[in-house]
């Protein structure tokens, strides 16, 4: 079956600083990977996608992610952080069930805190 | 993407009772889904809400407890029902777009059970 590990729970970086957020999944064939983020008391904003193609992937905000087959994995990057930028990060693989049913599967999320 | 509201954002119920979330859409979708993500947690999925088909719901959720209808392609309630105190949490709806796992989602009803 389909997962997804983040393995930070929690990360605080300075404002400015650069920030990666890691995610590992599995996957037996080209996934479909996704990164979202939820401000406190909001719901989930697509960052950005991973279908196929080029494994640098741009998306809003100033993040972007990069697919490695090699290491399973999709991390997501910013080269210097906002402080607005504080908020939980889930990543998600798309898996395809029984009947053609299209899911998303999410890892347990990162904290990202931003000190000033 | 689409534009999606959900109603209420947020209560508080008591134990033994139910509520019903509502999902709106500003455009046809045909799979929408819900979620619930308990406190400090993921998200969990529910169940996949396809017009036109019933529900399918994830291993650990039943139909009993949590009913959902969908009577169009821009609209679903979820129904919590007979709640307890470990029903608190976020209930998020989202929308997919066919053939690409993408989905956007509600901005969330935040429940309470006491």
């Amino acid at each position: 079956a389909q997962s997804v590990t983040q393995p930070d729970i929690h990360i605080t970086v300075s404002e400015g600083a650069s920030l990666e957020l890691r995610c590992n999944y599995s996957y037996g064939a080209t996934p479909y990977l996704f990164w979202y983020v939820q401000s406190p008391g909001q719901g989930l904003q697509l960052l950005l996608k991973y279908f196929s193609g080029d494994t640098l992937v741009q998306g809003i905000k100033g993040f972007e992610a990069e697919f490695k087959r090699s290491q399973s994995s999709f991390n997501l990057r910013k080269p210097s952080v906002h402080w607005s930028d504080a908020a939980e990060y889930f990543c998600a693989v798309g898996a395809e069930e029984g009947q053609g049913a299209q899911k998303l599967v999410f890892g347990q999320g990162t904290r990202l805190t931003i000190n000033p | 993407s689409a534009v999606i509201s959900q109603k209420p954002s947020r209560d508080i119920c008591q134990r033994g009772t139910s509520l019903t979330i509502q999902c709106q859409v500003d455009s046809q979708v045909t799979m929408m889904f819900w979620y619930r993500q308990q406190p400090g947690q993921s998200l969990t999925l529910i169940a996949t809400a396809n017009q036109g088909s019933e529900a399918t719901y994830e291993s650990g959720f039943v139909i009993d407890k949590f009913p959902i209808s969908r009577p169009n392609l821009t609209f679903s309630t979820l129904t919590v029902s007979n709640m307890s105190p470990e029903d608190s949490s976020i209930y998020l709806c989202s929308v997919g777009r066919p053939n690409s796992y993408e989905q956007y989602f509600g901005p969330g009803t935040r429940l309470t059970v006491t």
